[in-house]
């Protein structure tokens, strides 16, 4: 079973910041925090990664609280092409651990 | 450089006619995963690869599915005989390694509809 729990939907406009919110409560102190996302009709892809500390990479920024419960996804200047389901997952990144996808949350993104 | 190769990206059979996916991973992955992903929801590992060693295969219906990975490159998954319930789609996605933090890189899939 999936370690994480997303909201279903969310809606953003476009050109906002579209925020999205994942809790990982039962996380381990070496699990990461692992954010994909699948446009509709394409594998799922790779967006961003973290252990503790905040991260951003030409994608994403990903903002993990200090207790690691919970952290989010934030995607800065949404378009319409950034609309599609977002999965959190956590995962010790070590050989043998699997991912283990959720439903995730579907982003619309409005214009 | 070219992603992950899936064929063929839609296959529609019938009940109880066997159907066979291909992929073929990155260039240099050694670590390569069958996923299958049904309607609104994420996806399920089926089995994954070491080179040509199938590492984990816990959730592959092993009465029906069987896959292969030939010389450690391209993969094959079989489902024979197929049931209304197989269809999905199936997701190949392969990584560097198995390890570390090396992020998956998924193929397109294959949408397979059993009438």
């Amino acid at each position: 079973d999936a370690k994480t729990t997303q909201p279903p939907s969310m809606d953003c406009a476009e050109g906002r910041a579209a925020n999205l919110p994942c809790n990982h409560s039962t996380i381990s102190g070496n699990e990461y925090v692992y954010w994909y996302r699948q446009i509709h009709s394409q594998g799922p892809q790779y967006i961003i990664h973290g252990l503790k500390n905040n991260e951003t990479n030409e994608m994403a920024s990903l903002i993990i609280t200090e207790d690691r419960k919970s952290s989010t996804l934030i995607l800065p200047h949404a378009t319409l092409r950034d609309t599609a389901v977002y999965y959190c997952i956590v995962r010790v990144a070590s050989y043998g651990q699997n991912f283990v996808f959720g439903p995730g949350t579907r982003l619309s993104v409005l214009p | 450089e070219a992603g992950v190769v899936q064929s063929p990206r839609y296959k529609i059979i019938e009940k109880k006619q066997p159907v066979a996916f291909w992929c073929n991973p990155i260039s240099g992955h050694n670590t390569l995963y069958w996923y299958r992903q049904n309607l609104g929801q994420g996806p399920e590992l089926l089995i994954r690869y070491e080179n040509e060693e199938a590492v984990d295969d816990s959730q592959l219906p092993k009465d029906r599915f069987s896959a292969e990975r030939l010389k450690g490159v391209d993969s094959t998954l079989k489902i024979q005989p197929a049931e209304l319930g197989d269809s999905a789609v199936y997701l190949c996605a392969s990584s560097l390694d198995g390890g570390n933090q090396n992020e998956q890189f998924f193929g397109p899939g294959t949408r397979l509809t059993v009438l």
